[in-house]
């Protein structure tokens, strides 16, 4: 029973040509995370949804936006594809944000960039 | 700041032998412990937890315990199979619910 479902399991673009990645998740979790994986790297978080508010990491591209239209969906856009983005996106959600919340995964999205 | 520190791998093993990887962790307060693994090509499955000192998480033969003293959340499981091959991830959330991950540590099963 798949409870965060990310499409497609594996994505190539073109260089420059802009790319959505989707999660959805049967939980009815708050809390919707996107993270980028490199090869042989640990997971980096790009940002949050809490709810409806957008949390972006500092150091977060602006190449890279997010939308939540519902509770169950988020996506994330890659504006202008470079080929120091292909990488696994992992989507994420838990509970709340407390320390005591579990962060369940889905399979990833493997992009890559031609 | 918050940081975990995992032991490099890879580590190589035969069936059935013993597995420890290592994982220290610096951290303000007392955050939640986590193992995560990765399968080839897939994303990240919770494999235990632990919220306070001296919690033993476990699953699927694999232990580790949250110890504070040494701030230090091993894993260990008795008896490996050639199915355990994966990346394994250490993992803390801090007071702001972020999760902090080690680097990995890649482990191979031979039959």
């Amino acid at each position: 029973d798949a409870m965060v479902i990310q499409n497609p399991r594996y994505q190539v673009t073109q260089f420059g040509k802009p790319v959505t990645l989707s999660c959805s998740q049967t939980l009815n979790h708050n809390v919707m995370y996107w993270y980028q994986q490199k090869s042989s790297q640990a997971p980096k978080l790009l940002f949050h949804y809490y709810d409806k508010d957008f949390n972006n990491e500092a150091d977060t591209p602006d190449n890279f936006q997010s939308r939540r239209p519902n509770t169950s969906f988020c996506f994330l856009d890659i504006r202008s594809p470079g080929l120091g983005d292909a990488a696994m996106y992992l989507c994420a959600t838990s509970r709340d944000g407390g320390e005591k919340n579990i962060q369940y995964f889905g399979a990833g999205t493997r992009l890559s960039v031609l | 700041g918050n940081s975990v520190t995992q032991m490099e791998g890879p580590v190589t093993l035969s069936e059935e032998a013993f597995l420890t990887i290592n994982c220290t962790y610096t951290a303000t307060g007392y955050p939640s412990l986590f193992w995560y693994v990765q399968y080839p090509g897939e994303g990240l499955q919770l494999l235990l937890k632990a919220t306070k000192a001296d919690d033993k998480g476990s699953n699927k033969g694999f232990e580790a315990t949250y110890r504070k003293e040494t701030t230090s959340f091993h894993l260990e499981k008795g008896s490996v199979q050639v199915s355990d091959s994966a990346v394994y991830f250490c993992a803390l959330r801090n007071q702001g619910g972020k999760l902090i991950f080690g680097q990995g540590t890649e482990l191979s099963v031979k039959p």
